[in-house]
């Protein structure tokens, strides 16, 4: 099973709005990631929080944490067309080892 | 895409037979991975290196084999390749343990 699982799958707004994308995960982690993948292309990093933050912002894009809830939202404000893409959270396993869980992703598609 | 290769970029192969898929990177970083990504599963890690000769299996590990003479070569095998090996596969590198990671193009694998 997953350990980390996005929220919604697809999703489908207007150019100039907001999308809000939720990340659910399982056990406790050190830290958590969100990447974006392009249609055919690899994953891109977008950013990471720790699992001792609770809000991190990297231009038009703010991630929360809430380990309690165990679950992160990423949300991108103003959006462009340009943001049309997959959306992946990820993150350790809780083991203590290397390995790094994906979850299967958010559709987002921005209209113009 | 952050000094790092992935070949071929696409092959076609039968049933039955042996596939080497080869990522190299230029970044001298000491962690590496191989995902596969399929419809509906986001991406599932492989196997992992944490440094030459240093390998470990991952969540779908079964039929595949890796190897890592070299910090820049990570090699991905498939011993035996079946249909349910079609997939689009993903290297990665990452500088630091859970850290942010960077991935290749990808190279899509079709087996008949």
């Amino acid at each position: 099973s997953q350990q980390g699982e996005e929220d919604p799958q697809a999703l489908s707004i207007q150019e100039g709005e907001n999308a809000t994308m939720n990340c659910s995960y399982k056990t406790s982690i050190n830290n958590l990631q969100w990447y974006r993948q392009n249609s055919g292309r690899g994953l891109v990093h977008l950013i990471l929080i720790r699992s001792n933050e609770r809000e991190k912002h990297s231009g038009r894009l703010r991630v929360t944490l809430d380990t309690s809830k165990k679950s992160s939202s990423l949300l991108i404000t103003a959006s462009r067309a340009a943001d049309t893409a997959s959306y992946f959270c990820a993150t350790d396993d809780g083991s203590g080892g290397f390995k790094t869980i994906f979850g299967a992703g958010t559709r987002l598609f921005v209209k113009a | 895409d952050a000094g790092i290769t992935q070949s071929p970029r696409h092959k076609v192969t039968e049933t039955g037979t042996p596939v080497t898929l080869r990522c190299h990177q230029t970044e001298n970083h000491r962690y590496m991975y191989w995902y596969r990504q399929d419809p509906g599963h986001g991406l599932r890690l492989i196997h992992y290196s944490y440094g030459v000769k240093d390998t470990d299996k991952g969540e779908v590990s079964d039929g595949y084999s890796v190897s890592r003479s070299k910090t820049e070569d990570f090699l991905l095998t498939l011993e035996s390749a079946t249909s349910s090996q079609t997939s689009v596969y993903f290297c990665a590198i990452s500088e630091r343990d859970r850290g942010e990671q960077y991935f290749g193009p990808g190279t899509r694998l079709t087996v008949t």
